[in-house]
């Protein structure tokens, strides 16, 4: 158990368009989702942390404006880049996490995630 | 603000040879994750270390975190090319999230 699948797993659009990546949990509820971007050759770098309901929490120097989440149920959560630009162009992946037992010690699972290309 | 460091950043070894990655962290950390990644894919979870001194071994893997909770590694015995990608260490911060190192790239030559 524990599947997470995001769609679209690569997607080209051209820029100035908004492009929005689903993440879901296949076979358990997420009560937080994360979304992590990630750089060629560089590490994860979380974006934010989507809670099923509420409003994410973002992390420091990422626009909550550009980068709009939504977790409307406890299987889905969804990253929307608006106005897409070049620099937008990464590798984005979301992963869950089961329970509610708060702090990162119920493991994270990982999708596979998308890569966006903006041209 | 919370560092997370790994070393070597890339690593080279015959197929058969032994290898360890470390991980270290500034702070102390409430758990230690450790993931593969394959260049350009999702992460796969090999193993969650919490307790100081904690050991896990998966098949040719075995991590530790040290009894301070700073410092994890990551050993890896008799490689072999399957054991090639990226790994991760994720520290728990106690905020509910992960916050990665900075990769090590294995490669394993047949």
């Amino acid at each position: 158990g524990a599947v997470v699948s995001q769609h679209p797993s690569r997607v080209i659009c051209k820029s100035g368009t908004s492009v929005k990546i689903e993440c879901r949990s296949l076979d358990f509820q997420a009560t937080t989702m994360f979304w992590y971007r990630q750089f060629p050759k560089q590490s994860l770098m979380l974006m934010a942390t989507s809670n099923e309901g509420s409003k994410a929490t973002y992390e420091q120097g990422v626009e909550k404006d550009k980068f709009l989440i939504n977790h409307a149920s406890l299987t889905l959560s969804t990253l929307t880049v608006t106005s897409a630009h070049p620099e937008d162009s990464s590798f984005y992946i979301c992963s869950a996490q089961k329970g509610t037992s708060g702090g990162a010690l119920e493991t994270q699972y990982f999708g596979p995630g998308t890569r966006l290309l903006v041209l | 603000s919370q560092e997370l460091e790994q070393s070597p950043q890339s690593l080279i070894v015959q197929e058969g040879k032994n290898l360890t990655i470390n991980c270290t962290s500034s702070k102390t950390l409430y758990g230690l994750y450790w993931y593969k990644q394959k260049y350009g894919e999702g992460l796969i979870f090999l193993m969650m270390l919490q307790k100081g001194g904690e050991e896990k071994s998966h098949e040719k893997i075995t991590a530790k975190l040290d009894e301070k909770k700073q410092q994890s590694s990551l050993h890896i015995t008799a490689s072999q090319p399957s054991h090639a990608g990226i790994y991760l260490c994720g520290a728990d911060t106690g905020a509910n999230n992960l916050f990665f190192g900075t990769g090590t790239r294995l490669t394993v030559i047949p």
